[in-house]
C-alpha cells in the first residue's frame, strides 16, 4: 500500500469553526490531491498540488484553502466550516510516471453540525 | 473536457455469475482510464488502468477491462463473482501523459448474493 495517511479520521465541528485536515506521504511523490465524497457525487476534487508551494484549484474549491510547505504534506483547511461541508475527505498522490494513476488514503470522515 | 458515466448505481449478482459494470468516456484528447474499488470505511484502491498500451487490462482480483475507442467505453468485467467482490466500484478518466486531474464516475455498488 502506498504509504498514505490522514489525520484526524473522525472530527465533529460546529459552524462556522476553522477545519484543518492534513495528509502525509513517504513516496515523495510530486503530486497530491484533496477529494470530497458525496452520495450520488462519486468524488470531487477539492484543490491539487503539482509541487512545494505549487497549487491549483479543483472543482468544488469555494470554502477550501491548501497549503504545501513540504513535500510529504498537504493541508486542507475549511476556513468557516458550513453544514453543506460535511463529508467524507480523501487525499491522493500520483507519481510522474506510469500512468499517473492516483493513489488514496483512508479518508477523513468530517461532520459539521 | 472529460466525463464518465457509470450506468447502475447498483448492480446485483449471484456468486458465481458473471459480473459487469459498464463505463463510458468522453474526453477530447486520447484518455487514461481506470477502475477504483471501495470497500465500506475504506480509501479507494486501484483495480486496473489502461494507458494506450493493450486494450484488454488486466487487473488485480481477476478482473479485467476492454478499452473500445469506437464505443467509447470501458467496462469492467469478471468472470465468476465472489462474496469478497461487493463493493464499490468507480471508473476514472484522465488526459493521457500527464498527471492531471482525474474525472470520476458516481459509483457503482456491486451486491453478490448466494
Amino acid at each position: 500500500d502506498a504509504g498514505i495517511t490522514q489525520s484526524p479520521r473522525h472530527k465533529v465541528t460546529e459552524t462556522g469553526t476553522p477545519v484543518t485536515l492534513r495528509c502525509h506521504q513517504t513516496e515523495n511523490h510530486r503530486y497530491m490531491y484533496w477529494y470530497r465524497q458525496d452520495p450520488g457525487h462519486g468524488l470531487r476534487l477539492i484543490h491539487y498540488s503539482y509541487g512545494v508551494k505549487d497549487t491549483d484549484k479543483g472543482e468544488v474549491s469555494d470554502g477550501y484553502s491548501v497549503s504545501r510547505s513540504k513535500t510529504e504534506d498537504f493541508l486542507l483547511t475549511l476556513e468557516s466550516a458550513t453544514s453543506s461541508q460535511t463529508s467524507v475527505y480523501f487525499c491522493a498522490i500520483s507519481g510522474t510516471s506510469g500512468g499517473y494513476e492516483q493513489y488514496f488514503g483512508p479518508g477523513t470522515r468530517l461532520t459539521v453540525t | 473536457a472529460q466525463s464518465v458515466t457509470q450506468l447502475g448505481s447498483h448492480v446485483s449478482v449471484s456468486e458465481g455469475a458473471l459480473v459487469l459494470l459498464r463505463c463510458n468516456y468522453s474526453s477530447s484528447v486520447p484518455p487514461y482510464l481506470f477502475w477504483y474499488v471501495q470497500y465500506p470505511n475504506q480509501g479507494l484502491q486501484l483495480l486496473l488502468k489502461y494507458t494506450s498500451a493493450a486494450t484488454l487490462v488486466k487487473g488485480i482480483n481477476g478482473f479485467e477491462a476492454e478499452f473500445k475507442k469506437s464505443e467509447t467505453s470501458f467496462h469492467l468485467t469478471k468472470p465468476s463473482a465472489h462474496m469478497s467482490d461487493a463493493a464499490e466500484y468507480f471508473c476514472a478518466v484522465s488526459p493521457s501523459g500527464t498527471a492531471s486531474k482525474l474525472t470520476f464516475g458516481t459509483g457503482t455498488r456491486l451486491q453478490v448474493t448466494l
